[in-house]
C-alpha cells in the first residue's frame, strides 16, 4: 500500500536557524498537505500543494511539490520557539474517496 | 468562521464500556470524516461520510465501532464494549468535496482502563 516516509524523524535546532524536512512516497501524489500538531490538540493545516514543482509559502514556511510527484518539502526560516510540535505529511489516498495517508512526523524542538 | 469542534475533548472509561463522540464540522463542508491517532504515530483513516452517506470504513473499524452523520450535519462516533486498545485520540475533519483541504477538529483522547 501506500506509504509516507518523513525525514529527519526529529530535530533539535537553535531559535533563528532554518529547518528542513521532507516526505517521500514510493507511489505518486496529486496532493501533498502539510499539517503542524502541538500536544493534545488536533492537526493544523499548514499548506497545501496541488501542481508538480509548485512552490507556496505561508509566512515563514514554505513547501514544494516535488517535480516526480513523490516527495514534497517542508522549510521553516527564522525558526522561534512557537514552531515547536510534530509536523506531518499528508496525502490523498488516491480514488475519489479524499481519505488522506500521513507520515509518521517530524518532531521539531526549539531551543531559545 | 467557527472550526471543527469535537465533543468531549478526554473521556476516561473502563474495559467493557460504551462511549460516544461527537463532531461537528464546519458548517459547509459536505465531507467528514473520522481517523484515529496512536502515540508516535500519524492519523490513520477511520471511514468517511458525504453528506448523511458513509461510503468507506477502514478495515481497523471493527464491528464494535459504530458511526453516523444524521441529516448530513454533526456526526457521533460509539464504541461498544471497549478495549485497552481502543485508547487512543479521535479526530475528526471536514473538508468541501473529495479534493478540499481537510481542517480537523482538536481531538477526543480515550483511555480505557
Amino acid at each position: 500500500g501506500q506509504q509516507l516516509n518523513q525525514s529527519p524523524q526529529s530535530m533539535f535546532i537553535q531559535e533563528g536557524e532554518d529547518v528542513s524536512m521532507n516526505c517521500t512516497s514510493s507511489s505518486i501524489f496529486n496532493t501533498w498537505l502539510w499539517y503542524k500538531q502541538d500536544p493534545g490538540e488536533g492537526p493544523v493545516l499548514l499548506i497545501a500543494l496541488y501542481k508538480a514543482g509548485e512552490l507556496t509559502s505561508n509566512g515563514r514556511l514554505t513547501a514544494q511539490f516535488g517535480i516526480t510527484r513523490k516527495d514534497s518539502f517542508l522549510n521553516i526560516s527564522a525558526s522561534i520557539p512557537s514552531d515547536v510540535g510534530i509536523y506531518f505529511c499528508a496525502g490523498p489516498q488516491g480514488g475519489n474517496t479524499g481519505k488522506l495517508i500521513f507520515g509518521q512526523g517530524t518532531t521539531l524542538q526549539v531551543k531559545p | 468562521d467557527t472550526g471543527v469542534s469535537q465533543n468531549p475533548r478526554h473521556k476516561i472509561t473502563k474495559r467493557g464500556q460504551n462511549v460516544t463522540f461527537r463532531c461537528d464540522p464546519i458548517s459547509e463542508h459536505n465531507r467528514l470524516y473520522w481517523y484515529r491517532q496512536t502515540l508516535g504515530q500519524g492519523p490513520e483513516f477511520l471511514t468517511y461520510f458525504q453528506n448523511e452517506a458513509q461510503l468507506e470504513k477502514s478495515r481497523l473499524l471493527s464491528d464494535r465501532f459504530s458511526a453516523e452523520r444524521p441529516k448530513g450535519s454533526f456526526s457521533t462516533l460509539e464504541i461498544q464494549r471497549t478495549e485497552q486498545g481502543d485508547s487512543a485520540m479521535y479526530l475528526c475533519a471536514s473538508s468541501l468535496g473529495p479534493r478540499g483541504e481537510q481542517y480537523f477538529g482538536p481531538g477526543t483522547r480515550l483511555t480505557v482502563t
